[in-house]
């Protein structure tokens, strides 16, 4: 069946520093991704999405790029901050069907 | 726009009680989901509404979970009688499942409802 792979957490960094999540999935046909971001205390946001093959996804200095020939949709930024300490989480969406799935999520940890 | 309401925002009961979640969805939106979010874990779909029926209810324990949305808005979860293994966070979704298919998948989610069942 379908699936969304992430890398495992926490992930921590210094503020300024590069950040590189890995997500795979495994789906049929052409899915929708996404990234969603949930900070503490709260639900699930949207970050960013792409929705076909080569689109790049961007949002508040975060990428991704929705990658069919190796199934990924890595989510980039290039200098994080205290305030994106947060837990992101990929998913897939087929079109028609409207249901998601989502990996297991990764913690990111920013310190100053 | 207001967003995805839930409440209670946390809830605490003994095992074989019974308990139940409301969520308001977006105005406007015709489809809502339930999730269940165990620490650690991705959320995991367990019913989805489009207006006041169901689409996918197939990892809904329907022993002991239950679902209603009787006019196609707000939306209630019940658990009974609920296990140890029910600690999560409930999580209701919105979606506008109208327009372009990019946009129908986009769902919005409310803060949650914190369960632990001692």
């Amino acid at each position: 069946g379908d699936s969304v792979t992430q890398m495992e957490g926490p992930v921590t960094l210094s503020e300024e520093a590069f950040l590189t999540i890995n997500c795979t999935y495994t789906a049929t046909g052409y899915p929708s991704l996404f990234w969603y971001v949930q900070y503490p205390g709260e639900g699930l946001q949207l970050l960013l999405k792409a929705t076909k093959a080569d689109d790049k996804g961007s949002n508040k200095g975060f990428e991704a790029t929705y990658r069919k020939e190796t199934t990924s949709f890595h989510l980039e930024k290039g200098s994080v901050q205290v305030s994106d300490s947060a837990v992101y989480f990929c998913a897939l969406s087929k079109t028609g069907g409207f249901k998601t799935i989502f990996g297991a999520g990764t913690r990111l940890f920013v310190k100053a | 726009e207001a967003g995805v309401a839930q409440s209670p925002r946390y809830k605490i009961i003994e095992k074989r009680q019974s308990v139940a979640f409301w969520c308001n969805p977006i105005s406007g939106h015709a489809t809502l989901y339930w999730y269940q979010q165990i620490l650690g874990q991705g959320p995991k779909l367990l019913i989805q509404f489009q207006n006041n029926g169901v689409v996918d209810d197939s990892q809904l324990p329907k022993d002991r979970f239950s679902a209603e949305r009787l006019k196609g808005v707000d939306s209630t979860l019940k658990i009974q009688p609920a296990k140890l293994e029910d600690s999560a966070v409930y999580l209701c979704a919105s979606s506008r499942p109208t327009g372009t298919s990019r946009a129908k998948n986009i769902q919005y989610f409310g803060a949650g409802t914190r369960l632990s069942v001692l």
